[in-house]
């Protein structure tokens, strides 16, 4: 079955314990995302990557690094975590970074930083 | 710089009516693609319709269209014979198909509640 798989699902952590969240496509897609989504101001892209080794901000980067070692993996890791940093999280992806493709989503992480 | 608005954050709808969602947004780039997106109370992303800026006619996914006025820079999505199941939230996002920025930027959503 194609999916994006995102781990862990639901994580409650404290300021400053570094965290990786994990996301893998088995779609063979170039093209993947991580957004947080945040009541009221919809989902707002954090990093992408194009291709493998190939990746770039988003509007709302800081405090986050990803790394596309792989085609298939894409996580978004989280150095030192801060309480403004508790929303849900998506990881996505594409075929390519153009044309009309929508993008496939994984079901999402809920992350609370107390 | 991209931008789109949501200006609905919330709409009841009487079950079997018709439902307009509002999508407004902002480009320089002539060459863009718009995307709906639902997200049920169980919080998976759905894809359910697309739109690019060179297309002639509107897209139809079965009981849902977009209302596609360019010159407006809207692209309103339209559910016909509403159902409880389209209860949800509703994303409306767009991306610049030659831009080498390549990022996707969504709006604000709506929260559509059918009422039996």
């Amino acid at each position: 079955e194609a999916q994006v798989t995102q781990n862990p699902r639901y994580l409650i952590t404290v300021t400053g314990k570094k965290l990786t969240v994990t996301c893998s496509q088995n779609m063979n897609h170039e093209y993947m995302s991580w957004y947080r989504q945040d009541p009221g101001l919809g989902l707002r892209q954090i990093y992408y990557s194009m291709n493998v080794e190939v990746t770039d901000k988003g509007d709302v980067p800081e405090g986050y690094k990803v790394s596309r070692k792989e085609k298939r993996n894409f996580p978004l890791i989280l150095e030192s975590p801060s309480p403004n940093q508790t929303s849900l999280y998506f990881c996505a992806s594409s075929p390519s970074s153009q044309g009309n493709q929508p993008q496939h989503f994984g079901d999402g992480t809920r992350l609370s930083i107390l | 710089a991209q931008k789109i608005t949501q200006t609905q954050p919330g709409m009841f709808v009487q079950e079997k009516e018709a439902v307009t969602l509002d999508c407004t947004y902002d480009t320089s780039d002539p060459s863009y693609g718009l995307f709906w997106y639902k997200q049920p109370s169980s919080g998976e992303m759905i894809f359910l319709i697309y739109q690019g800026s060179y297309d002639q006619q509107n897209a139809t996914e079965g009981r849902y269209s977009l209302n596609f006025q360019k010159a407006r820079k809207s692209a309103n999505l339209v559910i016909s014979a509403s159902q409880l199941g389209d209860s949800a939230m509703y994303f409306c996002a767009m991306r610049e198909l030659y831009s080498s920025a390549s990022k996707i930027i969504f709006g604000s959503g709506t929260r559509l509640s059918i009422r039996p």
